[in-house]
């Protein structure tokens, strides 16, 4: 089974921190994918990477920007963290395109910004 | 702009009883359609997923989906639900040349023992 797992399950920050979210997956995927899940609004693309040091905006890239060095490894990172970045991420991979192979899952990381 | 709606924020459903989960979508064409589950504490999974052919698929764990496209919907079902459905269910339109899903916001589901 594709494993995708992120570092931290809850994670609490302050205001004006640089936090890293980072997330792995052992399926050898071109893909990988950050997603901000919010109570009423559903998942929303922030970043997506189809390839080493390769990366694309997703719908909401503001304040956030990603690292992709090895392809396992997708990095989320939030430069200066604000309260309105509250919220649980979502790592996803997968192999092809999400219209033709299934996206793979994280468990998800809760950030709070205090 | 395409869009997906799920009218039901939350829905109680007793054990064994059956179960259909709304979805909405606004796009032109016929999209390519998907339903994910996310139970508690768990990555988001896929249950089902429609590109064109027979208008009723089938998915994993018993739930079935139906493509309507004069109604553009694409509703969830399944004829008997067990408390182990309980979780939230989303509902994803994949209609762009960029290969990015459009999300519904979500439907809990809640199971009445």
């Amino acid at each position: 089974d594709v494993k995708v797992t992120q570092s931290s399950r809850y994670l609490v920050k302050r205001t004006g921190e640089k936090v890293f979210l980072e997330c792995v997956q052992d399926m050898d995927h071109e893909n990988m994918f950050w997603y901000r899940q919010d109570p009423g609004l559903g998942l929303r693309l922030i970043y997506f990477s189809y390839d080493v040091k390769m990366k694309e905006k997703g719908d909401i890239p503001e304040g956030y920007s990603v690292s992709r060095e090895k392809k396992e490894r997708f990095s989320l990172i939030l430069e200066s963290a604000s309260t309105n970045q509250t919220s649980m991420y979502l790592c996803a991979s997968t192999h092809g395109t999400a219209y033709n192979s299934p996206l793979h899952f994280g468990n998800g990381t809760r950030l709070t910004v205090t | 702009a395409q869009s997906v709606t799920q009218p039901d924020i939350h829905i109680t459903v007793s054990e064994g009883a059956s179960l259909e989960l709304r979805c909405n979508y606004s796009y032109g064409a016929t999209p390519y359609l998907f339903w994910y589950v996310q139970s508690p504490g768990q990555g988001l999974q896929l249950l089902l997923k429609y590109f064109s052919g027979d208008t009723l698929v089938q998915g994993i764990k018993g739930f079935e989906a139906e493509f309507k496209r004069s109604q553009s919907s694409f509703n969830l079902r399944k004829p008997s639900v067990h408390w182990s459905d309980a979780a939230e269910y989303f509902c994803a339109v994949g209609a762009g040349s960029n290969y990015q899903l459009i999300w519904g916001a979500g439907t809990k589901l809640i199971i009445k023992p």
